[in-house]
This record gives C-alpha cells, sequence and structure tokens, in this order.
C-alpha cells in the first residue's frame, strides 16, 4: 500500500540555519503532497501542498518540490527562526479513497 | 480555522468504560476523519466519512467505532477503553475543490487509566 517515509529528528539547528527534512513516498497512482506543522499543544496546520509532478509548495519560507522521479517531497528553509520549532509530518493523499498517510513527523528544535 | 470543534478536549476514564469523542464541523464538507497520534507512530487513520451513515475502516480500526448521523457530526465510540487506548485523537475534513486538502481540530487528550 502507500506510504511515506520521513527523517528521523529530532534535529536541532541554529537560528538562520538552513533546513532540509527528507520525504519519501510509495503510491500507485498520482497522490497530491503535503507538510503540515504541528506546534506544542496544537492540532496540525497546512504548511504547503503539491498536486503533481515539478510543482512547488511554499509558504512562510518553506518550499517543497513534488519529484516523482525521485518519488520525494523535500522541506526546506533558507533560514530558520526559534519560532519554527515545530513537529512536521509530510503526508500523501490517495485519489481514489481520500485517505491520508502520514509519515512518523520529524521534531524540529531552532536554537536562538 | 475551517470551523472544526472536538469535545471534551481533555478526559480521563478508566480501563471498560464506554467513551465517545464528538467532532463537530460548521461547513457541511462531505469527508470526515478520525486519527489517532502516537509517539513514534505519526498520525493513523482510525476511520472516516464520506457521507451521512456512510463509514469505512482505517488502518486501527479495532476497538472503536463511529457514527454520522447528521453532516456536521462525526462520532467516535470506544466501546470498551484499554489503556492500549491512551493517546491523542484528532478530527479532521476535507476541503473538496482545494485539492484534497485536510483541516485538523485540536484534538482530544484521552488517558485511560
Amino acid at each position: 500500500g502507500d506510504s511515506v517515509t520521513q527523517m528521523e529528528g529530532p534535529v536541532t539547528l541554529s537560528e538562520e540555519a538552513f533546513l532540509t527534512i527528507n520525504c519519501t513516498y510509495t503510491a500507485t497512482g498520482y497522490p497530491s503532497l503535503f507538510w503540515y506543522v504541528q506546534y506544542p499543544g496544537e492540532g496540525l496546520q497546512l504548511l504547503l501542498k503539491a498536486t503533481k509532478a515539478d510543482d512547488k509548495g511554499s509558504n512562510k519560507g518553506f518550499e517543497a518540490t513534488y519529484r516523482k522521479e525521485t518519488t520525494s517531497f523535500h522541506l526546506e528553509k533558507g533560514s530558520v527562526q526559534v519560532s519554527d520549532s515545530a513537529v512536521y509530518f509530510c503526508a500523501l493523499s490517495d485519489q481514489g479513497t481520500y485517505k491520508y498517510i502520514f509519515g512518523t513527523g520529524t521534531r524540529l528544535k531552532v536554537l536562538a | 480555522d475551517a470551523g472544526i470543534t472536538q469535545s471534551p478536549r481533555h478526559k480521563v476514564t478508566e480501563t471498560g468504560t464506554p467513551v465517545t469523542l464528538r467532532c463537530h464541523q460548521t461547513e457541511n464538507h462531505r469527508y470526515m476523519y478520525w486519527y489517532r497520534q502516537d509517539p513514534g507512530h505519526g498520525l493513523r487513520l482510525i476511520h472516516y466519512s464520506y457521507g451521512v451513515k456512510d463509514t469505512d475502516k482505517g488502518e486501527v480500526s479495532d476497538g472503536y467505532s463511529v457514527s454520522r448521523s447528521k453532516t456536521e457530526d462525526f462520532l467516535l465510540t470506544l466501546e470498551s477503553a484499554t489503556s492500549s487506548q491512551t493517546s491523542v485523537y484528532f478530527c479532521a475534513i476535507r476541503v473538496a475543490g482545494e485539492t484534497d486538502t485536510q483541516y485538523f481540530g485540536p484534538g482530544t487528550r484521552l488517558t485511560v487509566l
């Protein structure tokens, strides 16, 4: 079945460092891909999305590109802030059933 | 904000008791979902609904049942709670016409003693 694999955390960075969180997927068909962010004590919030190959999703300085050839959707940010500390989830949607598959999440901690 | 509320937000119960969690939406979206979130597992789908009285199982449905008698409400029931069901439960909706995007409620923290 479909699956999503994210890099293990936690990831600890200094403020203004470059961030990459890896995400790869397996799916039949052509899923939409998502990154969600979860701040402490809160629900998940959509960060960005992409619906087809080569699409780039972006929001709040974060970017991710839908790479069909490598089945990847890596999250990047050029300069992280302390306020970016959170757990990040990669996910895909199954176009046939409208079920969503989530990765296990990557905790990011940014130090001042 | 997609108008999703969950109740209760926190609950402590004892093993063997029935528990019902409620998810309410204000915008009449067709698809609703229940997930549980546990360390090391991310979010796992319990059940989902694609319309009134139309539901289907997710990957961790054992020990849970759901009901949807109205578009706006999706109930999750633990028939006889066990300690392994201690978790944070999230409800979500799918917004049609927005490329399958899901929006989540604030979560319910359930502790089964």
